[in-house]
């Protein structure tokens, strides 16, 4: 069955230090992948999501995240966090059988130090 | 107004009781689904329909009854709440060609 790993569940930078947040996929074939945040109280936002072609993909808010299928990963990165970045950031993919059903991973919840 | 909207956005209920959650969309989007979103779980899908003739069990159906009144309205239903189905709700939408959701504000439903 496919599945979505997010291996960390807490995060705690410092604002204006990077930022890196692991995702690992099971799927057998090219998959798409999506990243999105959940502010405080707040519904989802997507950030950015890959479907093809360039595996560097750039998202809203200065995110970005590299496609890896060696890996089998999708990192979401950032050069310098913001303390508004503080959030829950979800990765889901596409799940097989069609009506684009997403299978999210757990989650990984980002505290920004001032 | 949202492309997605949920009521009620707050909802604090008995055990037993039965209650509906409601999701409309201006999107025109033919598929719309239900998920549960619970800390340190991620969101589960509940149920999916593609359109007013299809309804689709999720991966935790149990529980739960969808309608799909409209191809622009989506209930939830929960027709005797327990306490364990204390979570936030979301309702979500996508287009037939294009994957990826648009979601609505979600649901925060208490059972006591």
């Amino acid at each position: 069955a496919q599945s979505v790993t997010q291996p960390d569940i807490h995060i705690t930078v410092s604002e204006g230090a990077s930022l890196e947040l692991r995702c690992n996929y099971s799927y057998g074939a090219t998959p798409y992948l999506f990243w999105y945040v959940q502010s405080p109280g707040q519904g989802l936002q997507l950030l950015l999501k890959y479907f093809s072609g360039d595996t560097l993909v750039q998202g809203i808010k200065g995110f970005e995240a590299e496609f890896k299928r060696s890996q089998s990963s999708f990192n979401l990165r950032k050069p310098s966090v913001h303390w508004s970045d503080a959030a829950e950031y979800f990765c889901a993919v596409v799940a097989s059988g069609g009506y684009n059903k997403l299978i999210f991973g757990a989650g990984t919840r980002l505290a920004v130090h001032p | 107004d949202a492309d997605v909207t949920q009521t009620p956005r707050n909802r604090i209920t008995k055990t037993g009781k039965r209650i509906m959650l409601e999701c409309s969309q201006t999107k025109g989007h033919d598929r719309m689904y239900w998920y549960r979103q619970d800390p340190g779980l991620g969101l589960r899908l509940i149920y999916y329909s593609f359109d007013v003739k299809d309804i689709n069990k999720g991966e935790i159906s149990d529980g739960y009854s969808v309608s799909r009144q409209a191809q622009a309205k989506f209930s939830l239903s929960l027709e005797s709440a327990i306490p364990n189905q204390t979570a936030l709700y979301f309702c979500a939408t996508s287009d037939l060609t294009t994957p990826g959701y648009t979601f609505g504000s979600g649901t925060r439903l208490t059972v006591v």
